[in-house]
C-alpha cells in the first residue's frame, strides 16, 4: 500500500496567487481529513469528508479556503487568494472508519510558503 | 483555549533510559486518547491509544497511562532508542465523536542521545 499521497511536497507562491494542494487517500478508506500545522496553533483540523461528502468544515479559516473530493481517490484543498499567514504544512489523512482501531494515516504533507 | 496541552516542547534522554512524555487535557468528555509520532519531513504516524475506561495500555516498549481524575496522560518509552527521536503528539477525542473530532496537542520533541 502506497499510503496517503500528497502533492506537491513544497509550494512557494506569491501573495494573491491561487494554490491547490492535492491528496490521494489510501484505497478503501472512507474518511479523508485536511489538517494544517503551524508553530502557533499546532495541528488543526480544517475539514473532513466521509464517502466524498464534506462532514465538518468548521475548521476552514475563511472563504479563501475551499476543499473538494470529486471521487473516492482524490481531494483538493484550494486557497484563493493566498496570504503570507497561510504559510504552514498542510497534511492530508485518511482512515477506514471512525472506530477505535482505525487510526488516521497521514501523508507526508505539503509545505506552503506564501511570500 | 487549548483543550490538549503538552507543556514540554522538548525532552532529551540518554539511550537506554526511560522517556516520559506528558499530556494534560481540560475536557472531561474526552473518551479516547492517542499518541502519534512524527519524523521530520513526514506525516504523523499512529503509535498507541487508550480508552477512558482503562488506565494503562502497553505495546512493546511503549506504555500509555491515563489518570482521569487528574486529566493527565503520559507516554513511557522503555528503553529509549535513538530511533525514537521524533516529535510526539498527544490527541484526544470527544465522547462518541469521530476521528474528525480529534484535538491534538502541539507536540513534544524527543531527542534520544546515544
Amino acid at each position: 500500500d502506497a499510503g496517503v499521497i500528497q502533492s506537491p511536497r513544497h509550494e512557494v507562491t506569491e501573495m494573491g496567487q491561487e494554490v491547490t494542494l492535492r491528496c490521494k487517500p489510501i484505497s478503501g478508506h472512507d474518511y479523508l481529513f485536511w489538517y494544517r500545522q503551524t508553530m502557533m496553533r499546532g495541528l488543526e483540523l480544517l475539514i473532513y469528508f466521509n464517502n466524498n461528502v464534506p462532514i465538518d468544515d468548521s475548521g476552514m479559516p475563511e472563504d479563501r479556503f475551499s476543499a473538494k473530493m470529486p471521487n473516492a481517490s482524490f481531494s483538493t484543498l484550494k486557497i484563493q487568494p493566498s496570504e503570507p499567514r497561510d504559510s504552514a504544512v498542510y497534511f492530508c489523512a485518511s482512515s477506514l472508519n471512525t472506530d477505535y482501531n482505525s487510526p488516521l494515516h497521514f501523508g507526508n504533507g505539503t509545505r506552503l510558503t506564501v511570500t | 483555549d487549548q483543550q490538549v496541552k503538552q507543556n514540554s516542547p522538548s525532552l532529551s534522554v540518554q539511550e537506554g533510559r526511560i522517556s516520559i512524555l506528558n499530556c494534560d487535557y481540560t475536557n472531561s468528555m474526552f473518551d479516547y486518547f492517542l499518541w502519534y509520532k512524527k519524523y521530520p519531513a513526514e506525516g504523523p504516524t499512529f503509535l498507541i491509544s487508550i480508552s477512558s475506561i482503562k488506565d494503562k495500555n502497553e505495546d512493546g516498549r511503549f506504555t500509555v497511562f491515563l489518570n482521569k481524575s487528574a486529566k493527565h496522560l503520559s507516554l513511557h518509552i522503555v528503553p529509549s532508542q535513538p530511533g525514537d527521536s521524533a516529535v510526539y503528539f498527544c490527541a484526544a477525542r470527544n465522547y462518541g465523536g469521530s476521528q474528525g473530532n480529534l484535538i491534538f496537542g502541539k507536540g513534544t520533541k524527543l531527542s534520544v542521545k546515544p
